[in-house]
């Protein structure tokens, strides 16, 4: 089955920690996203990438870090410096080019909490 | 500044009606539009997309209406099902052609048996 996963679907971090989250893709799409959402909060673009080795800054960058070194991958680093990470955090996944209105593909989330 | 606006009251209808959920815009000129459907811990899943020379898309139970005179967007649940109940997003492609939708904080519709 075609999908995108992500790992862990919750996850705990002590203040001062780096933690990385998994995004993982099989439906050979070009892009691939990160965003964040709070509650009653829409969706928050923080970092996407349109092709291997290159990805670009979305809206929230600070305190987050990214890397595309494969397609199939985009995993997403909060580091100690995002100062208020507690959240849900999804992946997506699109066709890039071409036809450009292109629906996003979620995975299932993973909910970060700061302890 | 862009600004999208989904009623943040979550909308409770009966089963069997229609439920009609709206999404405005301001300081956009939106190529198009798409709606998904999130349920509680879940990621979104796309339902419909309409483009700005369309007037209307119909899928299933599901219909989108676009007025970019107006600004906004109607989806409707014809039938509407408890299953239906759910939050639902609407998406906009951000100004200056980007292929990147933004998205509205979504509208929770809950289906009473």
């Amino acid at each position: 089955d075609g999908g995108i996963t992500q790992s862990p679907k919750y996850l705990f971090r002590k203040e001062g920690q780096n933690v990385t989250l998994s995004c993982e893709q099989n439906l050979n799409h070009d892009a691939m996203y990160w965003y964040r959402q709070d509650p009653g909060q829409g969706l928050r673009l923080i970092y996407y990438s349109q092709i291997v080795n290159d990805f670009q800054k979305g809206d929230i960058a600070e305190g987050y870090s990214v890397s595309r070194e494969k397609k199939e991958s985009f995993p997403l680093t909060v580091t100690s410096a995002q100062k208020n990470p507690t959240a849900f955090y999804l992946c997506a996944s699109s066709t890039f080019g071409g036809e450009r209105y292109n629906e996003q593909f979620f995975g299932p989330g993973t909910r970060l909490t700061v302890l | 500044s862009q600004k999208i606006e989904q009623n943040s009251e979550a909308l409770n209808i009966q089963e069997g009606k229609t439920a009609t959920l709206t999404c405005n815009y301001t300081n956009y000129s939106p190529a198009y539009l798409q709606w998904y459907r999130q349920d509680p811990g879940r990621g979104p899943v796309f339902l419909l997309l309409i483009r700005e020379n369309e007037k209307e898309k119909r899928k299933e139970r599901l219909k989108v209406t676009f007025d970019t005179t107006l600004k906004q967007s109607l989806f409707h649940i014809t039938a509407s099902q408890p299953a239906d109940s759910a939050t639902y997003l609407c998406a906009l492609d951000a100004s200056g052609g980007s292929y990147i939708p933004t998205f509205g904080r979504g509208t929770s519709l809950i289906v009473h048996p």
